[in-house]
C-alpha cells in the first residue's frame, strides 16, 4: 500500500518562531489532509489539499502532487500550536475515506 | 452545528468481553469512518460506511465489525477483546466520500 513519511518526527520551537513540516508519499493521491492532534486527543482538520496552496491564518500548506510531497508552514508559532501534526492520504483511482496516516510530527512550542 | 459525537469517552473492559462504540456524525454527513490509534501502530483505518453500506475495510480481524444506520449514526463492535485492542478509537465523518474529514474526540478503550 501507499507509504507516508513525515519529517521531522520531533520539533521544539521557541514561541514566535516559524517552522516547516514535510509529508512525503509514495504514490499518486486523490486526497491529502493535514490534522493537528491536541493534547486531549482531538484531531482537528487543518487542510484538505490534494494539490496547490492554501492559507488559514498563521498556517499554510502546499502540495506538489507531481513530486509526491506536501508542506505545512506554521508562522509566528504559539504555545497552543503544540501537539502532533499528521498528514493523511488516499491513493488516486479509488473512492472513499480510507486514509493512510503518516507517523506524525510532534511539536512543542515553548513560551 | 454540533461536531462528531462519540460515546462513551472512556471504557474499561476485561479480556474476552465485547464492546460497542457509538458515533453520531455531523448533521448532513453521510460518510462515517473509524480509525484505531495506538502508540505502536499509530493511526490505522478500520472501516468506512456510506449509505448504510461498508465501502472499505482495513486490515483488522473479523472480531472488529461495524454498521451504519439510516440516520448515518454508526456503531463499531469488538468481540472477544484482547489486551492489544487497548487504543483510542476515533470516528470521522464527511458530507460525501473523498471529502474533508471531521473527527470526534474518540473513545479510549482499556482492556485489562
Amino acid at each position: 500500500g501507499i507509504q507516508v513519511e513525515q519529517s521531522p518526527p520531533d520539533l521544539i520551537l521557541q514561541e514566535g518562531a516559524n517552522s516547516t513540516l514535510r509529508c512525503n508519499f509514495s504514490d499518486s493521491v486523490n486526497n491529502l489532509q493535514w490534522f493537528h492532534q491536541n493534547p486531549w486527543g482531538q484531531l482537528i482538520n487543518l487542510f484538505y489539499i490534494p494539490s496547490g496552496t492554501k492559507q488559514n491564518g498563521r498556517l499554510s500548506a502546499t502540495t506538489v502532487a507531481t513530486e509526491r510531497y506536501s508542506l505545512l508552514y506554521i508562522s509566528s508559532s504559539q504555545t497552543t500550536d503544540s501537539g502532533v501534526y499528521f498528514c493523511a492520504v488516499f491513493p488516486a483511482g479509488n473512492a472513499g475515506n480510507m486514509l493512510t496516516f503518516g507517523g506524525g510530527t510532534r511539536l512543542m512550542v515553548k513560551p | 452545528k454540533a461536531g462528531v459525537t462519540q460515546t462513551p469517552r472512556y471504557l474499561i473492559k476485561t479480556r474476552g468481553q465485547q464492546v460497542t462504540l457509538s458515533c453520531s456524525p455531523i448533521s448532513g454527513h453521510r460518510s462515517v469512518s473509524w480509525y484505531q490509534q495506538t502508540p505502536g501502530q499509530g493511526l490505522q483505518f478500520l472501516f468506512e460506511y456510506f449509505s448504510e453500506t461498508q465501502r472499505n475495510k482495513g486490515n483488522f480481524p473479523g472480531r472488529f465489525s461495524g454498521r451504519q444506520f439510516s440516520n448515518s449514526r454508526s456503531e463499531m463492535n469488538v468481540s472477544t477483546l484482547e489486551l492489544g485492542d487497548s487504543a483510542l478509537y476515533l470516528c470521522a465523518s464527511s458530507r460525501a466520500r473523498d471529502e474533508k474529514l471531521f473527527f470526534g474526540s474518540g473513545t479510549q478503550l482499556s482492556v485489562l
